[in-house]
């Protein structure tokens, strides 16, 4: 049973296109967060929800859009891809309160290549 | 604002050998935890250690143990005993308190590799 999962796991894709990568946790932690991870490994956070409620937004273009439905789901909507955007994206997720303070859980990563 | 700093971009360890990675970080929240994370060539960010700031022990966990030294602002990972198996990317990483909320900054990682 994978506590933190996104679909899909590899996204190939044209520039300019619009693509989504979808994340769901069942640990019933209530902040979920999206990371980038660039060619040279280097991982930065890009946007967090806590309760469906946006608290983290990073310098990130517009063309992203993260969306909560609830709190154990965070989507990830790229508009109008661009070569840059190519990447690996991870969902984690972590809970207030309890466990070691800001303890991330990640799922597997999604790799996004831009042709 | 968070600052996680690690100088070494690649090292090399002989097999059943210790090894230390470093890791610097600045902050000004007086409450913070530091991590390590392990990222093998599979790409899966696995969770090693962890480090409260008023933890007056180093943590260990097998054969990981981090070496704390507040005053420098220093988290070293010590890994004893290398296996093959250890060879991999490792990320420091703290969390701190903005707005209320926990946020966990990275360094740009070390990558690990084990020679037989």
């Amino acid at each position: 049973d994978t506590a933190v999962s996104q679909t899909p796991k590899y996204l190939v894709t044209q520039m300019g296109n619009d693509k989504s990568i979808k994340c769901e946790q069942n640990l019933g932690h209530d902040t979920m967060y999206w990371y980038k991870q660039d060619s040279k490994k280097f991982l930065k956070i890009m946007f967090s929800y806590n309760n469906k409620e946006l608290i983290i937004n990073e310098t990130v273009p517009n063309r992203f859009s993260p969306k909560s439905p609830d709190k154990a789901h965070l989507n990830l909507h790229i508009n109008s891809l661009e070569l840059g955007d190519s990447a690996v994206y991870f969902c984690a997720s972590s809970h207030r309160g309890q466990g070691r303070a800001g303890e991330l859980f990640f799922g597997e990563g999604s790799r996004l290549t831009v042709l | 604002a968070q600052k996680i700093t690690q100088t070494q971009p690649g090292m090399f360890v002989q097999e059943k050998e210790a090894v230390t990675l470093d890791c610097t970080y600045d902050t000004s929240d007086p409450s913070y935890g530091l991590f390590w994370y392990k990222q093998p060539s599979s790409g899966e960010m696995i969770f090693l250690i962890y480090q409260g700031s008023y933890d007056q022990q180093n943590a260990t966990e097998g054969r990981y143990s981090l070496n704390f030294q507040k005053a420098r602002k220093s988290a070293n990972l010590v890994i004893s005993a290398s296996q093959l198996g250890d060879s991999a990317m490792y990320f420091c990483a703290m969390s701190g308190a903005s707005g209320g909320y926990q946020k966990v900054t990275f360094g740009t990682g070390t990558k690990l590799q084990v020679i037989p």
